[in-house]
């Protein structure tokens, strides 16, 4: 158990839709990252957040946005949302914001857009 | 192509020493994590390694890094049927760089009895 915790485990909506998916991480890690496995694109980079603010930017579509609230959960949110958009989607947490400090991943939501 | 590179598979007998390797493309890759991902499961860090470092031993597991060649690898002794999974190497750049970890498309180990 990495102690991140993803909710909810699966999720089955359809084209066009809006879902929010949430992370808990680690006691005492300040830090969330968001990443999209998919089998074509693989484990990609979405966004982090560092104590409530956003930090880095990675492959992340418009349609989607994330942010981290003071009790350092953060949401995921996927809006108009298309079938390639299905996917399994980790969040990590890490004590710091420096890239040596080790990420640790939550099970993930599988995303299944009908 | 790719910025990190790896087999998509490796077979190796139950008892034998499975070696997993890895190649990267920036040469400012300075951390350089190995992950595992059993089916249905999230991604557990396995072990890490620094580009200050050329050899870490944590167990049954070894990681040694060549950073003239680019070159990584993951090499699980004594390898068990629970060994069976994904392998992802992922790695970052400078610490104050601006990107999450980059990773390969993953090993997937398969044990023969």
């Amino acid at each position: 158990d990495s102690g991140v915790t993803q909710t909810p485990k699966h999720l089955i909506t359809a084209t066009g839709q809006r879902v929010t998916l949430r992370c808990s991480p680690r006691s005492g890690d300040l830090s969330v990252y968001w990443y999209q496995q998919s089998l074509d694109q693989g484990l990609q980079f979405l966004i982090q957040y560092y104590n409530g603010e956003e930090r880095a930017k990675g492959n992340i579509l418009e349609r989607f946005s994330a942010q981290q609230f003071p009790d350092l959960h953060s949401e995921l949110n996927l809006s108009s949302l298309e079938l390639g958009d299905s996917a399994l989607y980790f969040c990590a947490s890490s004590v710091g914001q420096r890239r040596d400090q080790p990420q640790h991943f939550g099970d993930g939501t599988r995303l299944s857009i009908l | 192509g790719e910025d990190v590179e790896q087999s998509l598979f490796l077979s190796v007998r139950e008892g034998d020493s499975s070696v997993i390797n890895c190649t990267y493309t920036d040469s400012s890759s300075t951390y350089l994590y190995w992950y595992k991902q059993e089916p249905g499961a999230g991604l557990q860090l396995l072990t890490y390694i620094f580009s200050n470092m050329d050899m870490k031993q944590d167990q049954r597991l070894t990681v040694l890094l060549n950073k003239k060649d680019k070159h990584l690898s993951l090499r699980i002794a004594d390898t068990q049927t629970g060994d069976s999974a994904i392998y992802f190497c992922a790695e970052t750049r400078d610490p104050g760089g601006a990107d999450g970890l980059t990773f390969g498309k993953g090993t997937h180990l398969i044990i023969q009895p």
